[in-house]
C-alpha cells in the first residue's frame, strides 16, 4: 500500500541553524501539506501546496519557513534559522485531489532544537 | 473561530467494555469530520471522513456517527491493540485546500 515517507526520523540541530525536512508523497497525489506538533499539544497546521505554490499557510508559517517541490516526488520544509521552539514532530501529509478529503499522513521527522 | 474539543482526554478500559469518545466542534461551515488514530512516536492514521449529520461509519470495532454539533466514536469490545489516541479533525468548508483543524485527542488504553 502506497505510503507517505519522511527523512530524517530524528534531527538534532543548533539554534540558529537551517534544517531541511524532506517528504515523499504519495505518488499521484496532488495536495500536499506541512503540520506540526509540540510534544503534547495538537497538531497544527503550517502550510498547504498545490500546482506548485503555496495555497495557504498559517500564522506559524512565518519569514524563517519555506517549502519546495524541487523535483516530481520530493516535497521539503526548510527552516531557516532554527528557534528552541521549534522543537517539535513535523508530518508531511498528502491527499490525492478535489472531490477526496482524506489527507494520509507519513510517519513524522522529530525535530530537536538545543 | 473554528474549534475541536475532545473528552475524555484519557480513558482506561477493560477489554470487553465499550465506550465513546466525543469530538464537539465549531466551524462556521462544515466541510468535513475526520477521525484518526495515532500511535506514540507516529502519524496520524485516517479512520473516518463523516460529511452530513445523520452519517455513520464503521470500521472493525470503530463506528463514528456526526450531528450537528458533535461526533462520537463508539469502540465495541475493544482490545488491547486498539490502545492509541484517537484524534478529531474538521475541515472548514470555506477553507481553500482543506488544512485541518484537530483536536487535543482522546488517549485510550485497553487492558487485558
Amino acid at each position: 500500500e502506497p505510503e507517505v515517507t519522511q527523512t530524517p526520523s530524528h534531527q538534532v540541530t543548533q539554534m540558529g541553524q537551517e534544517v531541511i525536512l524532506r517528504c515523499v508523497p504519495i505518488s499521484n497525489h496532488l495536495y500536499f501539506y506541512w503540520y506540526r506538533q509540540i510534544l503534547g499539544q495538537k497538531v497544527e497546521f503550517l502550510v498547504s501546496f498545490y500546482n506548485n505554490e503555496i495555497s495557504e499557510k498559517s500564522e506559524i508559517f512565518d519569514d524563517q519557513f519555506s517549502v519546495e517541490r524541487p523535483d516530481g516526488s520530493n516535497f521539503t520544509l526548510k527552516i531557516r534559522s532554527t528557534k528552541l521552539e521549534d522543537s517539535a514532530m513535523y508530518f508531511c501529509a498528502s491527499k490525492p485531489g478535489q472531490g477526496t478529503d482524506e489527507q494520509y499522513f507519513g510517519p513524522g521527522t522529530r525535530l530537536t532544537v538545543t | 473561530e473554528d474549534q475541536v474539543t475532545q473528552s475524555p482526554e484519557a480513558l482506561r478500559l477493560q477489554e470487553g467494555e465499550s465506550s465513546s469518545l466525543n469530538c464537539s466542534y465549531t466551524v462556521s461551515g462544515l466541510r468535513g469530520l475526520f477521525w484518526y488514530r495515532q500511535d506514540p512516536g507516529k502519524g496520524p492514521e485516517f479512520l473516518f471522513t463523516l460529511y452530513s449529520a445523520g452519517e455513520e461509519k464503521e470500521k472493525e470495532r470503530l463506528k463514528a456517527t456526526l450531528t450537528k454539533k458533535e461526533s462520537f466514536l463508539h469502540i465495541t469490545a475493544p482490545k488491547p491493540e486498539d490502545s492509541a489516541t484517537y484524534l478529531c479533525a474538521v475541515q472548514d468548508r470555506w477553507g481553500s485546500q482543506g488544512n485541518l483543524i484537530f483536536g487535543k485527542g482522546t488517549k485510550l488504553s485497553v487492558k487485558p
